[in-house]
Order: C-alpha cells, then structure tokens, then sequence
C-alpha cells in the first residue's frame, strides 16, 4: 500500500470548514484513498473514501487531485465533536484487506 | 454506533495470565479483524477472519491466537501476558471482506496488565 503524509495537527475555527490534507504521490491506479478518524480512545470511524471522482457524504466531502497524488477532506462545518485524529489511508482493491494507520492529522476545533 | 460490539471495556490483570477479548461483528458482517493501538506503535492489523477461517496475518505474536465461531463472533485469546501487552484492542468488521469493503469497528477493549 501506498504511504501516506499528513501533518501532525492541525487548528480549525467553529463553525467554520476544516480542510485537512494528505499526500499520497506512490499511489497507484488500483488504490482507493479512505479516510478514518479517532475520537479521544473510541475506535476508528470511517468517514469517506474514493478512487479518483470527488465523492460526498452526510459526513463530509473527499476531493482528490487529477493525477491522483493528493487529497484533502473537508468537514464543511467543524464543531467541537469534530475534533478527532483524523487518518488518511492508501488501500489497493487486491491482496491483504488490513487497514495501515499512519500516525495522522489532530485536528483541535477551536470556540 | 458502528454496530460492532466489543466485550469487556476495560481489563486489569497481571503479569503471565491469560485473557480473552470478544468481539461480535455487525449483523451480516462475514469478516473480523482485530487491531491493536499501543501508546509508542499506533494502530497496528493483528490478524483477519472471514466465515470462521484466517484470511490475514500481521503483527500478531505467537501468544496471541484469534478464532471465529460458526455465529461469527470472534475471540482474542492473549497468553503470557506482558507490561508491554497493555493496549486498547480493536475489533472491525466488514461484509465480505474485499479490499473494497469498508471496516467498522467496535469502541475497543482496553487491556492494562500490571
């Protein structure tokens, strides 16, 4: 699977949209891009994930570069319950089905 | 909620015991992973289940074993435990188990060994 960079932490305003990028410049073409998160000890949330269309849910929206080495995840409105570690992860569609969790993003939601 | 249910929440126990972490997938769910997220090595694949068989392996020691029951709950069975055992243990589960699938997990199990 691809590697994934994401920086450590990132701050966003209430109320406001919280963009969070990830870097995946090895993907290749048969890798799906998910992304997870991690409230305090919870466990793991699925959010979104994508090929290569931009996608949109009820959580948020993925919106991935045209060659396919980046993305960024948009929370359109942040609150303060969005405040999470957030992981970007590089899936191949073939071969070990396990989820590889870098170290991600913190975001912390700001009053 | 995800629908994965994870029993017990938290454990305490000692040095050398043995204990069992359960796991019971979503409804219609096939496939069960187990995780393990340590403070110094992150979330980390342990092994996979699909309808009762292994499917994966990762980073799973010898004193650790896993089965699935014809009911599809799974078990994680930690031996000879060790002070770097303590971690929150994860159960995901997906439909099938394609690459394509997305996994749910459970709210953990948090296993502190004295």
């Amino acid at each position: 699977d691809a590697k994934t960079t994401q920086p450590t932490s990132m701050d966003c305003a209430e109320g406001r949209a919280a963009n969070l990028p990830c870097n995946h410049s090895t993907i290749s073409g048969n890798e799906y891009v998910y992304w997870y998160r991690q409230i305090h000890s919870q466990g793991p949330q699925y959010i979104i994930h994508g090929l290569k269309n931009n996608e949109t849910n009820e959580m948020a929206s993925l919106i991935i570069t045209e060659d396919r080495k980046s993305s960024t995840l948009i929370l359109p409105h942040a609150t303060l319950r969005d405040t999470a570690v957030y992981y970007c992860i590089v899936r191949s569609n073939f071969g070990n089905e396990k989820l590889t969790f870098g170290t991600g993003t913190r975001l912390t939601i700001i009053p | 909620d995800s629908g994965v249910t994870q029993t017990p929440k938290h454990l305490i126990t000692a040095t050398g015991q043995r204990v069992t972490l359960r796991c019971s997938p979503r409804s219609g769910d096939l496939s069960v992973y187990w995780y393990q997220q340590s403070l110094d090595q992150g979330l980390q694949f342990l092994i996979q289940y699909y309808n009762g068989e292994e499917r994966a392996k990762g980073n799973i020691l010898e004193r650790f074993s896993a089965q699935q029951f014809p009911d599809l709950h799974s078990e994680l069975n930690l031996s000879s435990l060790e002070l770097g055992d303590s971690a929150l243990y994860f159960c995901a589960s997906s439909v099938v188990g394609r690459n394509t699938d997305t996994q749910y997990f459970g709210p953990g199990t948090r296993l502190t060994v004295l």
